[in-house]
């Protein structure tokens, strides 16, 4: 059973903080990662995406990677409101016949 | 960017009646497409995997007579509820990608309502 962890939250952080969310995943032939974002009622929307590991940066987000410790995590900086939202890891490997498996999801709140 | 596309957005339909749902990749060609229902405040749930001219691929639990899934093209997929009924009621998504290791990308959804 190919697992992928994530704090429910809520994260609550206060607008322009870093929004610091993490995934742990149990497969360790897993070999893409991608980040998404649900509103409330909405489909999710890819944020980032990261394949090696280190650090990769897209505006205000950052996809951190680390095989070996099997986590990966998003950064988000100068929080806003409008970043309120859920935040779904989802991980795809080989083992698990390229299905993506999600997370269920990090709650995050960005107060004003 | 990729862009799935998904229709109708929302449709309520009468018990025992059957409803289909569009799922097309406009940009790029969609080798796989997945379809998840999700109800209010839960996580995703994988209904079915889906290759183009292949059979569905259904997830444990999923009533593949009941969920009909047609993967005619490389850009487009349909979902067929068949015989509604209200605890089918759900936000159903499909996603498609290009490749194994693709990110997959969302259309916007169908809220189904039965009554």
């Amino acid at each position: 059973q190919k697992e992928v962890e994530q704090n429910s939250g809520p994260l609550s952080v206060p607008e322009g903080a870093i929004a610091s969310l993490n995934c742990t995943y149990s497969d360790r032939g897993s070999q893409s990662f991608f980040w998404y974002r649900q509103y409330s009622g909405k489909s999710p929307e890819l944020i980032m995406f990261i394949y090696s590991n280190g650090d990769k940066e897209d505006g205000r987000f950052t996809a951190q990677l680390n095989k070996a410790s099997q986590y990966v995590s998003l950064l988000i900086r100068d929080s806003q409101p409008s970043d309120s939202a859920t935040y779904l890891c989802a991980v795809i490997s080989p083992g698990g016949s390229y299905i993506p498996t999600f997370g269920r999801g990090t709650s995050l709140i960005v107060h004003p | 960017g990729a862009v799935v596309s998904q229709h109708p957005s929302w449709v309520i339909c009468k018990s025992g009646t059957s409803v289909k749902i569009e799922c097309r990749s406009l940009d790029f060609q969609a080798t796989t497409m997945f379809w998840y229902r999700q109800f209010p405040k839960q996580s995703l749930m994988l209904m079915a995997t889906s290759n183009e001219g292949s059979k569905a691929t259904y997830e444990q639990g999923v009533e593949k007579d009941k969920f009909l899934i047609n993967h005619a093209s490389l850009t487009l997929s349909t979902l067929t509820v068949t015989s509604a009924h209200p605890e089918d009621s759900s936000f159903y998504i499909c996603s498609a990608r290009g490749g194994d290791n693709s990110p997959l990308h969302f259309g916007n959804g169908t809220r189904l309502t039965v009554t």
